[in-house]
């Protein structure tokens, strides 16, 4: 079992949507959860980082974690054409290396 | 300041030969990371610094890869005898501290022909 799980879609959803992104994982040491935003040939970009459990909000973004369920998500409100991206959940236990998914590739379809 | 800055973004390299890697990251931050990603997966862990000092270095696949960081700042990623098998797209990550926010450059593009 992979440390870190993460379906790698495609995932399709029309303009305006709500995009619903999932990652499990197996170790509870991780503490630190992120999400990154990464377009073709492009380097991955943060888009929201958490450390306890619950939700944070950031625009259209909303990124929650559950930790008894070793579960986070992530959000897309109204999503756009330029969501269209792969997207990477990433976590770190304290003081150790981040452990990436193998990210999901979103589609928004005008 | 300026982002976290890779060079060269392309690379192209016989079999068998050596290669140098640069990352410049964010100005002040202690912990810098490389990892490396090939295509439709997820980065994959190398190496981590805070400092000077590879606090992890459990990602490197072989005694081919090693890495520096000697004045806690810049770090060079060297690939010795490269290999078909090491394309890939190598990537750099800095943060302030441990456990903060991780910041990536736009990676170096390898390919061993």
């Amino acid at each position: 079992q992979k440390e870190v799980e993460q379906d790698p879609g495609p995932l399709s959803v029309p303009e305006g949507a709500i995009v619903s992104l999932n990652c499990t994982y197996s170790n509870s040491a991780f503490q630190y959860f992120m999400w990154y935003r990464q377009y073709s040939r492009k380097g991955p970009e943060l888009l929201m980082y958490t450390y306890s459990s619950g939700n944070k909000e950031d625009g259209r973004f909303t990124a929650q974690v559950d930790k008894s369920s070793k579960y986070i998500s992530l959000f897309i409100r109204d999503s756009q054409p330029s969501d269209s991206a792969t997207y990477l959940c990433a976590m770190s236990a304290k003081d150790d290396k981040i452990i990436f998914g193998k990210g999901t590739r979103l589609h928004i379809l005008p | 300041g300026a982002g976290v800055s890779q060079t060269p973004s392309n690379k192209v390299t016989e079999k068998g030969k050596y290669v140098e890697l640069r990352c410049d990251p964010i100005s002040g931050h202690t912990a810098l990371y490389w990892y490396r990603q090939s295509l439709g997966q997820g980065p994959e862990f190398l190496i981590y610094f805070q400092g000077t000092g590879a606090a992890d270095d459990s990602g490197l696949p072989n005694d081919r890869f090693f890495a520096v960081r000697p004045e806690g700042s810049v770090s060079t990623l060297k690939i010795q005898r490269t290999e078909r098998g090491d394309s890939a797209v190598y990537l750099c990550a800095s943060s302030l501290y441990p456990d903060t926010e991780a910041f990536f450059g736009q990676g170096t593009r390898l390919t061993v022909v």
